[in-house]
């Protein structure tokens, strides 16, 4: 199976701050990259699909990028609401996630 | 839109089975396949592997072939997921997730269920 790394694991920032998270591929899964959001006790949210694709409704903070091995997932303009952990998923050989980033504001 | 409803929470002895279920509803279900997930307490999220709701075939997640089996109904737009030989490493929350144009990612997601093992 392909493994994901994610870093940073956590992430503290503040209201208006710009952030970015990584996901490492280890063989290339092209842009089968997809990111998602999760709040504690709740199922997991789209966020963006075929690494930069914005799923309807998500801000136009949150934008994606990257292709082969390497993606980020970046949010611009920091809002109290995004307090959550952010999860890559490969879906181009299975559907491995990466552990995850704790992003705290 | 769509919804997907999964069965109750589940407590199991080491060595034993669950199985959980998923009725979809609000879309055409063999249109699409369902993936499962799970996620262990204060943990990331692990892909089981996944289902076509239309013809049956499945994939699995190396680690877990062997011990999970999944299938599908279509007289009940329910696909299930059985996992046997049950450890205390599987105690955590089992999603189930509508595939999304083919693909192993996921729009539409189950509300959960529990399943705890322990002696």
């Amino acid at each position: 199976d392909i493994q994901m790394t994610q870093f940073p694991t956590t992430l503290s920032a503040s209201v208006g701050d710009r952030v970015t998270v990584t996901c490492r591929a280890s063989q290339s899964v092209s842009d089968w990259l997809a990111w998602y959001q999760q709040k504690p006790g709740k199922a997991p949210k789209l966020l963006i699909s075929k690494a930069s694709t914005l799923e309807g409704g998500v801000p136009s903070r949150f934008s994606g990028s990257g292709s082969g091995t390497e993606f980020t997932l970046s949010i611009t303009n920091l809002q109290p609401d995004d307090s959550a952990t952010y999860y890559c998923q490969e879906y181009g050989s299975l559907g491995t996630f990466g552990q995850g980033t704790k992003l705290e504001i | 839109q769509g919804q997907l409803v999964q069965s109750g929470a589940e407590v199991r002895k080491p060595g034993a089975s669950v199985k959980v279920s998923c009725k979809a509803s609000g879309y055409t279900f063999i249109k699409y396949h369902i993936g499962w997930v799970r996620q262990a307490p204060g943990q990331g999220l692990e892909w089981m592997g996944w289902i076509s709701a239309y013809s049956g075939d499945t994939d699995y997640a190396q680690r877990l072939k062997g011990r999970v089996t999944m299938t599908t109904d279509t007289s009940t737009n329910t696909v299930y997921m059985e996992l046997r030989n049950l450890r205390g490493d599987d105690t955590a929350l089992y999603y189930c997730a509508r595939g999304t144009g083919g693909y192993n990612y996921y729009s539409l997601w189950g509300q959960g269920t529990m399943v705890t093992v322990s002696s």
